[in-house]
């Protein structure tokens, strides 16, 4: 069975763009969530998708946004770009409904923004 | 890929030696936690997982413990492989979402 599949792996944008990346969930898993990651942050989390629905969201500005499908595939959306968000923008997804006990979350191997 | 961990404590083992990783976590509330592992240039691997109501789960070659008291979670690999180099992060669940509250990360880094 595939694992969560994100892509492009690697992009390059200028400052003041907009990026569009996408993410396709392990079969059956209708949970997505976003992380961001940097060397000096760490792993943050952006927002959470269940059924359509944006169930939580981090601490990030409105520049981040994001949206699910039907299918459950995801994408995430940053205008404006900043030299700052140059970082590794992961996805995960897990099988469950948020909250249910024991719900094990797999990531993809991310998407890596280069904002120059 | 570039490094997501230029300055992480590094743990330093010999191969065949036992490691063992530890995580302070910050909510008392939290009921799930999750051990991962990222090599460079890759996305978090799922290693094991515990709940709250447990305090010692096993996989293969992975022990997770959990010390709710405080608030303290550790990770031990038993013979430890070269394959086993990389960061390794806890995380921390709770409430009604999957929002994940990540550790900072421990490299591990194995020696023949």
């Amino acid at each position: 069975k595939a694992g969560v599949t994100q892509t492009p792996r690697y992009l390059i944008k200028t400052r003041g763009q907009q990026v569009t990346l996408s993410c396709s969930p392990i079969s059956g898993h209708r949970s997505v969530s976003w992380y961001q990651q940097t060397p000096g942050q760490g792993l943050q989390f952006l927002f959470e998708y269940f059924s359509e629905t944006q169930r939580n969201k981090g601490n990030f500005p409105g520049r981040f946004s994001g949206r699910q499908f039907s299918n459950s595939r995801s994408e995430m959306n940053v205008s404006t770009l900043e030299l700052g968000d140059s970082a590794l923008y992961l996805c995960a997804s897990s099988l469950g409904q948020p909250g249910t006990a024991g719900n094990t979350i797999y990531f993809g191997e991310g998407s890596w923004l280069t904002v120059v | 890929g570039e490094s997501v961990g230029l300055h992480l404590p590094t743990l330093s083992v010999q191969e065949g030696d036992n490691s063992i990783i530890n995580c302070a976590y910050s909510n008392s509330a939290s009921d799930y936690f999750i051990w991962y592992k990222q090599e460079s240039g890759k996305g978090p691997q799922f290693i094991i997982d515990i709940r709250s109501n447990m305090d010692k789960r096993q996989g293969q070659r992975v022990t997770v413990l959990l010390n709710k008291t405080v608030k303290h979670l550790s990770l031990q690999i038993a013979a430890t492989q070269p394959g086993d180099s990389a960061v390794y992060f806890c995380a921390e669940k709770s409430g009604g979402y999957n929002k994940l509250i990540f550790g900072a990360g421990t490299r591990l880094a194995v020696h023949p």
